[in-house]
């Protein structure tokens, strides 16, 4: 069965610091992979797309992906306040160009 | 707010009632998603459809019916829904370009079957 698994948090970081978020899939085919952020009672909000292993940067966020490992991350420098939401994890199976397999998604609390 | 609307925001229900949800994009992408969203639950993909034709249906209840006149209008249409089925329903939409499918939600609607 194809799975997306995240660490469901709470997970707490000063503001200010790093926050780090962690995502690993099982169908090694994948190619696509996205984190969205939900704000609670809101819907999901697409932050990053990232398609090829390495980094990939934009403003305070940082994706990663490792596709040998089967991870990919997300990296917030500088958290925010309003940085703290739910982050879901999202990936493309090969199997469907219309597919997203969610994981259930890591919550994320910037204490100020 | 994104280009994906939805309305309405809020229902409430009774089992026997009949009731449609709608969608709209105006992002001009030629894909359209149905999402149900359950607490403490991953994103359940409903249907998708792609040029108006129906591309997934992942095993949904007929009880939930969609419909996709054309590429920028989206309904589920609902009958003899049960307690169960309460439930943020989201619309998205995505473009296909390649190998990405980048989906965007719209703010959905939260469904209360009583």
């Amino acid at each position: 069965q194809k799975e997306v698994e995240q660490n469901s948090g709470p997970l707490s970081v000063p503001e200010g610091a790093i926050a780090s978020l962690n995502c690993t899939y099982s169908d090694r085919g994948s190619q696509s992979f996205f984190w969205y952020r939900q704000y609670s009672g809101k819907s999901p909000e697409l932050i990053m797309s990232i398609y090829s292993n390495g980094d990939k940067e934009d403003g305070r966020f940082t994706a990663q992906l490792n596709k040998a490992s089967q991870y990919v991350s997300l990296l917030i420098r500088d958290s925010q306040p309003s940085d703290s939401a739910t982050y879901l994890c999202a990936v493309n199976p090969d199997y469907s160009n219309y597919q997203l397999i969610w994981g259930a998604g890591t919550k994320l609390i910037i204490k100020p | 707010e994104t280009g994906v609307t939805q309305t309405p925001r809020h229902l409430v229900m009774g089992m026997t009632n009949k009731k449609s949800l709608k969608c709209e994009q105006h992002l001009g992408h030629n894909a359209m998603y149905w999402y149900k969203q359950s607490a403490k639950k991953p994103l359940e993909l409903m249907f998708v459809y792609s040029l108006e034709e129906r591309v997934e249906n992942n095993s949904v209840p007929s009880r939930f019916s969609p419909e996709c006149p054309n590429s920028s209008h989206l309904f589920l249409h609902l009958h003899t829904l049960q307690p169960e089925d309460s439930a943020l329903y989201l619309c998205a939409s995505s473009q296909e370009t390649g190998y990405s499918y980048e989906q965007y939600f719209g703010p959905g609607t939260r469904l209360t079957v009583t």
